[in-house]
């Protein structure tokens, strides 16, 4: 248990469909991530949020779009997805501190897309 | 992120030492070093991280070389259950917790 909960943790969605993911973190954090992992690849770094404000996007698609509420609460929503983004998304939240990096991990959501 | 170059893949036999290489030579003073590691399709998870001194905590040491371009993740008496691929990261001083994984080093433990 890490601290940093997904919902759901696998999700099967068709190319048409409209889905979201979720991440929650209580932990004080004030920075949010998301990644994507692909099979047999590195994680790809997708949204930066912090203090609630979007600070990176790395050229990800627009059927991507992230939301940041608050502090404890980050999504992803998901539209008209391609099989190619199948993958693990992962989401993770720090404590925004000069040179340190301990990131915490949830379990992510196994998507899959048909 | 200073680049990291890790070896591809390790084996270690159940009960010995891992020792996991990290070359980081374009590393900065003030930059830490993060070891994390992923088990098959979790979420990564922080393990140890270092500046300049060795560090050693309950799951793992870190050794730093006196120049800081390379270091060693010890794992003292490996079990099955360490078998992951294992990252060594160098973040970027001011912007902390942004982690940019490379390849790693997946460690096979065999009984």
């Amino acid at each position: 248990e890490t601290g940093v909960t997904q919902t759901p943790r696998h999700l099967v969605m068709g190319m048409t469909n409209k889905k979201s993911l979720k991440c929650e973190q209580h932990l004080g954090h004030n920075a949010m991530y998301w990644y994507k992992q692909s099979a047999k690849k590195p994680l790809e770094l997708m949204f930066v949020y912090n203090f609630k404000e979007q600070t990176e996007n790395n050229s990800v698609p627009s059927r991507f779009s992230p939301e940041c509420p608050n502090s404890s609460h980050l999504f992803l929503h998901l539209h008209t997805l391609q099989p190619e983004d199948s993958a693990l998304y992962l989401c993770a939240s720090s404590r925004l501190t000069l040179g340190l990096a301990e990131a915490f991990f949830g379990q992510g959501t196994r998507l899959t897309v048909v | 992120d200073a680049k990291t170059t890790q070896p591809p893949s390790m084996d270690c036999a159940e009960g010995r030492a891992a020792n996991l290489p990290c070359n980081h030579s374009t590393i900065s003073g003030n930059e830490y070093v993060y070891w994390y590691r992923q088990i098959h399709s979790q979420g990564p998870q922080y393990i140890i991280h270092g500046l300049k001194n060795n560090e050693t905590n309950e799951m793992a040491s870190l050794i730093i070389t006196e120049d800081r371009k390379s270091s060693t993740l010890i794992l003292p008496h490996a079990t099955l259950r360490d078998t992951a691929v294992y990252y060594c990261i160098v973040p970027i001083y001011n912007q902390g917790g942004k982690l940019i994984f490379g390849q790693g080093t997946e460690l096979s433990v065999k009984p």
